[in-house]
């Protein structure tokens, strides 16, 4: 498989579960993001991850947890999650830049996760 | 610090005519510019970016876009609007200040296309 993997595509949960979503990426990347997009909002930066060091952390609830366990995967662990938590969840991987080069970004298709 | 301005939440246009989307950007260096598109539910996909060297960027499916500094812009065009162009799209701004290359989105814009 190519690209940038995303699992579960679709999740829905209580407020007292524990969940996560996987982030996988086949493209030799060293950086990777987690962003929630909500309708009628901009596009959020979670976390960035480089060289499974992170190095971004936007202020998000301590009920998001990210891990890194190498750089070809990523996780987004949920506990005790809130309604307005309900959004679209993207993963996205980048090549580190190089010699003063910016790389583009590589996004996965999203997790929709409804928060009941 | 860097930032990027999309200067319509929407933009309606009719299939076959030219498509414009709107963006400026405010950076302290020499930003690398990106045009994102994300049709309904689906992930980001590139549609060109801008890296310092022809200021004049051909993408995928027809798009284009012109860096102009003077102006501080980055607005993406298509001359021919397709039913498939309809979509949300992204300018992007990443410059590097401070080591850091995390890039800046823009709010979005949604293009509608009618038939």
């Amino acid at each position: 498989e190519t690209g940038v993997t995303q699992t579960p595509r679709h999740l829905v949960m209580g407020m007292t579960n524990k969940k996560s979503l996987k982030c996988e990426q086949h493209l030799g990347h060293n950086a990777m993001y987690w962003y929630k997009q909500s309708a009628k909002k901009p596009l959020e930066l979670m976390f960035v991850y480089s060289l499974e060091e992170r190095v971004e952390n936007n202020s998000v609830p301590s009920r998001f947890s990210p891990e890194c366990p190498n750089s070809s995967h990523l996780f987004l662990h949920l506990h005790t999650l809130q309604p307005e938590d309900s959004a679209l969840y993207l993963c996205a991987s980048s090549q580190d830049v190089l010699a003063g080069v910016v790389n583009e970004q590589f996004f996965g298709p999203g997790t929709r996760l409804t928060v009941l | 610090a860097q930032s990027v301005t999309q200067l319509d939440s929407h933009v309606s246009v009719s299939e076959g005519t030219p498509v414009l989307l709107r963006c400026n950007y405010s950076s302290s260096y020499s930003p690398s510019l990106f045009w994102y598109v994300q049709h309904p539910n689906k992930g980001l996909q590139l549609l060109l970016k801008y890296t310092s060297a022809a200021t004049l960027v051909k993408g995928i499916n027809g798009f284009e876009a012109e860096f102009k500094k003077s102006e501080t812009s980055f607005h993406l065009t298509k001359p021919s609007a397709h039913m498939s162009d309809a979509a949300e799209y992204f300018c992007v701004v990443s410059d590097g200040a401070g080591g850091s290359y995390i890039p800046t989105f823009g709010r979005g814009t949604s293009l509608i296309v009618h038939p």
